[in-house]
């Protein structure tokens, strides 16, 4: 049983580098998100992909932050010129669609130097 | 603007202590709400979907149950291994987006 795999699970970078992380979801699931969690914080939504349209984008977190699920399987999250305050858990999950639970990866933790 | 607040923000409870945490919410259009257990340093696991008022889901020692403006997770003599971070997040409006709690940490002590 193959549930959803981010990859790396740690990444170390300075400050101003670029980073990109990547999501597998589940096989059948045709719904990928993104969430970003700080400590002591719940899971922050940022977007979501239906196969390959990305449906909802206005709330990442600026313009430095873009994701792509270029053929409606695996995707990807990078951020530009990274900043001190981008260092946080970012969650990869996907589900069925509509109201079908989220099933969630165990996150890329992101530390800039 | 939806809005999600747990409590309490954290527990401790010793071995076989009854208790519940409690997720009020105000959305618009409640489309579902998930509880969700997230242990240090992994994603959250899924537990529980409830849909509407009256509602009420069990899994071993949880039992949740939803009423329009909140939703309990009762835990009943629960053992070290609940030990975990407990997340609430209702999904309303037409894109079925939950909003996160910040959660409840809850600690069992042996």
């Amino acid at each position: 049983d193959t549930g959803v795999s981010q990859d790396p699970r740690h990444k170390i970078t300075k400050r101003g580098q670029n980073v990109t992380f990547r999501c597998d979801p589940i096989s059948e699931h045709n719904r990928l998100y993104w969430y970003r969690q700080t400590l002591g914080q719940g899971p922050e939504f940022l977007t979501y992909f239906q196969n390959e349209a990305q449906l909802e984008k206005s709330r990442l977190l600026s313009d430095r932050f873009s994701a792509e699920r270029p053929k409606g399987s695996f995707s990807t999250l990078e951020i530009q010129r990274t900043e001190q305050g981008d260092s946080a858990m970012y969650l990869c999950a996907s589900s069925g669609g509509g109201n079908q639970p989220q099933h969630f990866g165990d996150g890329t933790r992101l530390s800039i130097l | 603007e939806d809005q999600v607040t747990q409590s309490p923000e954290a527990l401790r409870l010793q071995e076989g202590e009854s208790s519940s945490l409690n997720c009020s919410y105000t959305v618009s259009g409640l489309r579902g709400l998930f509880w969700y257990r997230q242990d240090p340093g992994k994603g959250p696991e899924f537990l529980f979907t409830l849909y509407s008022a009256g509602e009420e889901k069990e899994k071993e020692r949880l039992k949740a149950t939803l009423t329009k403006k909140e939703s309990f997770l009762h835990i009943t003599a629960p053992k070290p291994e609940d030990s975990a971070t407990y997340l609430c997040a209702p999904s309303s409006g037409g894109s079925y987006i939950p909003t996160f709690g910040r959660g409840t940490s809850l600690i069992v002590h042996p």
